[in-house]
Parts: C-alpha cells; sequence; structure tokens
C-alpha cells in the first residue's frame, strides 16, 4: 500500500472549516483514500473514502486531486469534539486492512 | 445493535501468565481485526479474519492466537505476557472482506503487564 503523509498536529478555532491535507503521491491507481479520527482514549471512527471524485457525507468533505496524489479533509464547523487525531489512510481494492500512521492531532479551541 | 464489544475493558497480567481478550459483533460483519496501539502511536494490525474458519497474520502477530469459530466472536489469546505487550487493544469489524465499508471498532482494552 502507499504511504501517507500528514502535519503532526493543526489548530483550529471553533466555528471555522477545517481542512486536514494528507499527501499520498505514490498512490496507484485502484488505491482509495480513506479517512478515520480517533478521539482521546475511543477507537477510531470511520470518516469518509473516495477514489477520484470528491465526496461529502453528513461529517465531512473529501477533496482529493486531479493527480490523486494528495488529498483534504474538510469539517465546515469545526467544534470541540471535532478534537482528535486524524488518519488518512490509503488502501486497495478489495483490501480491508488498514495501515495506520500517526495520523494529525487537530486541536478545536473556542 | 451493540456494535463491536470488546471485554475486559482494563486488565493488569504478571509476566508469563497467559489470558483471552473478548471481541464481538452483532452486526453479521465477515471481516474481524485486532489491533494494538502504543502510547503516541497509530495503530498496528496484530491478526485478521475474512470469515468464520479463516485467520491470517498482521503486522505483528508474534505472541499472539487467534481463531474464529463463528462469525460473531473473534477472541486474541496472549499466550505468555510480556511487558512489550503492555499497549491498547482494538478489535475491529467490517461487512465485507473485499469492499470498502468503514470499519466498526470497539471501545479497547487496556492491557498492562509487570
Amino acid at each position: 500500500d502507499a504511504k501517507t503523509t500528514q502535519p503532526p498536529s493543526m489548530d483550529c478555532a471553533e466555528g471555522r472549516a477545517a481542512n486536514l491535507p494528507c499527501n499520498h503521491s505514490t498512490i496507484s491507481g485502484n488505491e482509495y483514500v480513506y479517512w478515520y479520527r480517533q478521539i482521546h482514549s475511543q477507537g477510531p471512527q470511520y470518516i469518509i473514502h473516495g477514489l477520484k471524485n470528491n465526496e461529502t457525507n453528513e461529517m465531512a468533505s473529501l477533496i482529493i486531486t486531479e493527480d490523486r496524489k494528495s488529498s483534504t479533509l474538510i469539517l465546515p464547523h469545526a467544534t470541540l469534539r471535532d478534537t482528535a487525531v486524524y488518519y488518512c489512510i490509503v488502501a486497495s481494492t478489495g483490501y480491508s486492512t488498514l495501515t495506520f500512521g500517526k495520523g494529525t492531532m487537530l486541536l478545536v479551541s473556542p | 445493535n451493540a456494535g463491536v464489544t470488546q471485554t475486559p475493558k482494563f486488565q493488569v497480567l504478571k509476566t508469563g501468565q497467559s489470558m483471552t481478550l473478548q471481541c464481538a459483533q452483532d452486526m453479521n460483519h465477515e471481516y474481524m481485526s485486532w489491533y494494538r496501539q502504543d502510547p503516541g502511536m497509530g495503530l498496528r494490525l496484530i491478526h485478521y479474519s475474512v470469515g468464520a474458519g479463516i485467520t491470517d497474520q498482521g503486522e505483528v502477530p508474534n505472541g499472539y492466537n487467534v481463531s474464529r469459530s463463528t462469525t460473531e466472536d473473534f477472541p486474541l489469546r496472549l499466550l505468555s505476557a510480556a511487558p512489550s505487550q503492555t499497549s491498547v487493544y482494538f478489535c475491529a469489524s467490517s461487512p465485507v472482506a473485499g469492499g470498502h465499508y468503514e470499519q466498526y471498532f470497539g471501545p479497547g482494552t487496556r492491557l498492562t503487564v509487570t
């Protein structure tokens, strides 16, 4: 599986959009981009995934660049409860085993 | 649905002791897996199963055994506990092994080996 690069930490003001970047420059054609988050001491929680089109659900939006070498997870109106470690993961078609890196620690402040 | 449940929530073992961490899911998911998470680290895959009777090793399988006799249960056995196995253990399940559905994680078991 391709590896990902994320900043170790980011800050965001409550109510503002949080934009979390992920670099996956070695991604191959059949690999998807997944995002999970882990709130302190809890099990990870699935957020969203995509192949090449932008995706949106009730939690977030995922923007994937045209060359698929990077992506951005957008939390449109961050709240204090969004403070968590966010993991960007790349996994190939038919592959359910996820490789978690260290992720990005997002701190949302009042 | 209860989702993915794990027992116990906390456990302290002495070096050399054995124990089983329990994981159960009531969503009829085919795929189940065990991860460990050490302080400040991401999750690392220990073992996984794509269905009853089928298991395989992940990234860090040494010192652990698994079996999958039913769809619902996927216990993780520590054969002879070592301090290096002090960690938080998470179990996860997913509806289809070959698909791209979200993985559901349990609340974790915090294990300390002294």
